[in-house]
């Protein structure tokens, strides 16, 4: 798991709640990353920050917000408006977003689950 | 649209077996194909990356082969152990956008004693 943490590892929410999950490096990484994973299908992009106090939608952004206030944490909020937010959800940093060859390390997960 | 497709969707073995995973994609233009382990509720962890000059890379008995040609990647696995029961995912980062990674839908390894 590296230098990420993610917490909490499990995560129960009532619909029409918002919930954050915390991602944390200690890798000096510029760059972090939220994925959705679901079952039988790839990872999927939320959202990506390439420095603080700055990032950029992914493929699925809709329902869930972000913010990028020190290098170290990139907090995802699932909101309300998220229709169906059951699923496993994985943090990620890498050196510089930019160059190619870098390597993406990836957190423990937050799995949350809607009841 | 570009795509990585993995097969087969999941492999049973019994421990000491050879095994090979099959990645085929069609991102182009791309810099790099990349092979990761996930074991169950856990995040991925890096196994091989590879540019698209590179032929093979090796990582312990782990050898996964790229032919950018036929756009075709293999992650071979040698004397599997119990430990490799994982799910191996395959992912490529195209060179159209400066943050794509591409990731396929993953094999999902059982090795039985």
């Amino acid at each position: 798991d590296g230098g990420i943490t993610q917490s909490p590892k499990y995560l129960f929410r009532k619909e029409g709640q918002n919930v954050t999950l915390s991602c944390e490096q200690n890798l000096n990484h510029d760059a972090m990353y939220w994925y959705r994973q679901d079952p039988g299908q790839g990872l999927r992009l939320i959202y990506y920050s390439q420095i603080v106090n700055d990032f950029q939608k992914g493929d699925i952004a809709e329902g869930y917000s972000v913010s990028r206030e020190k290098k170290e944490s990139f907090p995802l909020t699932v909101t309300s408006a998220q229709k169906n937010p059951t699923a496993f959800y994985l943090c990620a940093s890498s050196s510089q977003q930019s160059k190619s060859y870098n390597e993406q390390f990836f957190g423990p997960g937050t799995r949350l689950t809607v009841l | 649209k570009n795509q990585v497709e993995q097969s087969p969707q999941s492999l049973i073995i019994l421990e000491g077996k050879n095994c090979t995973l099959q990645c085929n994609y069609t991102v182009s233009p791309f810099s790099n194909l990349r092979w990761y382990k996930q074991d169950t509720g856990r995040g991925p962890v890096s196994l091989t990356i590879m540019t698209f000059s590179e032929n093979t890379k090796s990582n312990g008995r782990y050898t996964a082969t790229l032919d950018a040609d036929t756009k075709q990647s293999s992650l071979h696995i040698t004397a599997s152990q119990l430990s490799d029961s994982a799910s191996y995912i395959c992912v490529v980062r195209d060179t159209s956008g400066t943050y794509k990674y591409i990731f396929g839908t993953g094999t999902r390894l059982k090795v039985l004693a």
